[in-house]
Formats: structure tokens, C-alpha cells, sequence
């Protein structure tokens, strides 16, 4: 059972410029976070996912920041108009929810640069 | 304010030592508690997790203790390693549906 993906790893965006970053949960997992690490801080929450709903959104950036989990295919974070106060590392974390209990379980992370 | 504060913020310890993280949070409702350990440019991975009624948590060298009632958690680390140089991570879920909160990480150096 492959563990929890990110793509890509690393991601260079001009000021600007919209940033997609891709999660894929581990099998069988239907519940997935996104948190945001800036430099030299904690890990921050932003938004949490069911498999075509958004739970709580409420550590999102109102602008320009969106969140989905379509019924098929990874969940997508995506950044419009980067800046270079978004430079972060972005980690998802997925979980199976419900009686499959709450452990999360976290990706590699991508790292996302404004430049 | 749900906050969750760890001390200390840094730590260097000699391979084959013992340390004891510390984490203290003011977050309610109280769902669980979870330790986790970061390694330099990778995402966090589980050590352990509490709820309510358990006072004490191991896994392996680690173990975890929680007083729910002064909300305060422990991290114990025996016979430390080089590979347990790492960020520490405290983590307090506040609902059901397991919101997060992090706290700031206490970051650790085992030396030879």
C-alpha cells in the first residue's frame, strides 16, 4: 500500500503565476487535510476534505487559495496569482475517517517557491 | 485562544542518552494528543496518539504521557540514536472530525 503522495516535490512560480499542487491519499482513504509550513514555523492548518466536499476550510486564505477532492483522482490544491508571501512548504495528510479511524498519514510535502 | 506550546524550543543530547520533550496546550474541546517526529525536508510521521482516558503511550524507545487535567504531554525518548535528530511535533485535535493544531516543534540533535 503506497503511503500518501505529493506532486511535485518542488515548484518554482513567478509572482503571479498559479501554482496546482497534487495529493493522492493512500488507499482507502477518504478524509484529506492540507497544512502549510512556512519557513522556520509549524505546521498550520488549512483546509479538510471528503471525497467531493470541503468540511472545514476555515485556515484557507479566502483569496486566491481553493481546495477540491473530486470523486476521481488526487485532491488539488491550488494558489492563483502566487506571491511571495506564499513560498511554503505544502504537506497532505490522509486518513481512512469514520470507524477506519483518525490517524493521519502525511506526504513528502511540495515545496513551492515564488519567485 | 487554542494554542499549543513546546519546550524546550531546542535540544542536543549525546547518542545513548535520554531526553524528555515537553507540551503544554490550552486547546477545548480536547479530542486527542499526538506526537509526531519530522525529519529535515519531509513530512511529519506518527509516534503516537492519546485520548482522553490514556494517561501513558509507547512505541518503542518513545513514550508518551498526558495529563488531561493540567494539559500537559511528555515525550520520552530513551537510548537516543543519531537517527532521532529531528523536529518533535506536539499535536492536539479539538473536534471529532480531527482538526489540528501544531505546535512549534522542539528540534533535536543526538551527537556521537
Amino acid at each position: 500500500n503506497a503511503g500518501v503522495m505529493q506532486n511535485p516535490r518542488h515548484l518554482v512560480r513567478r509572482r503571479g503565476q498559479e501554482a496546482r499542487l497534487r495529493c493522492s491519499p493512500m488507499k482507502g482513504h477518504s478524509h484529506v487535510y492540507w497544512y502549510r509550513q512556512l519557513p522556520e514555523e509549524g505546521l498550520k492548518f488549512m483546509v479538510y476534505l471528503q471525497k467531493e466536499n470541503i468540511i472545514d476550510e476555515s485556515g484557507m486564505p479566502k483569496e486566491r487559495f481553493s481546495a477540491e477532492f473530486p470523486k476521481e483522482g488526487p485532491s488539488i490544491l491550488r494558489i492563483q496569482q502566487v506571491v511571495r508571501g506564499d513560498s511554503a512548504a505544502y504537506f497532505c495528510a490522509s486518513s481512512p475517517g469514520g470507524t477506519g479511524g483518525i490517524e493521519q498519514y502525511f506526504g513528502p510535502g511540495t515545496r513551492l517557491t515564488v519567485t | 485562544k487554542n494554542q499549543v506550546e513546546q519546550s524546550p524550543q531546542s535540544l542536543i543530547i549525546l547518542e545513548g542518552k535520554n531526553c524528555t520533550l515537553q507540551c503544554n496546550y490550552t486547546v477545548s474541546p480536547f479530542s486527542n494528543l499526538r506526537w509526531y517526529k519530522q525529519d529535515t525536508g519531509r513530512g511529519p510521521v506518527s509516534l503516537t496518539i492519546m485520548t482522553f482516558s490514556e494517561n501513558t503511550k509507547s512505541n518503542g524507545r518513545y513514550t508518551a504521557t498526558l495529563d488531561a487535567d493540567t494539559k500537559q504531554s511528555s515525550l520520552h525518548i530513551t537510548a537516543s540514536q543519531l537517527s532521532d535528530s529531528a523536529s518533535y511535533i506536539c499535536v492536539v485535535s479539538e473536534t471529532s472530525y480531527d482538526k489540528v493544531i501544531f505546535g512549534p516543534g522542539t528540534s533535536l540533535s543526538v551527537i556521537p
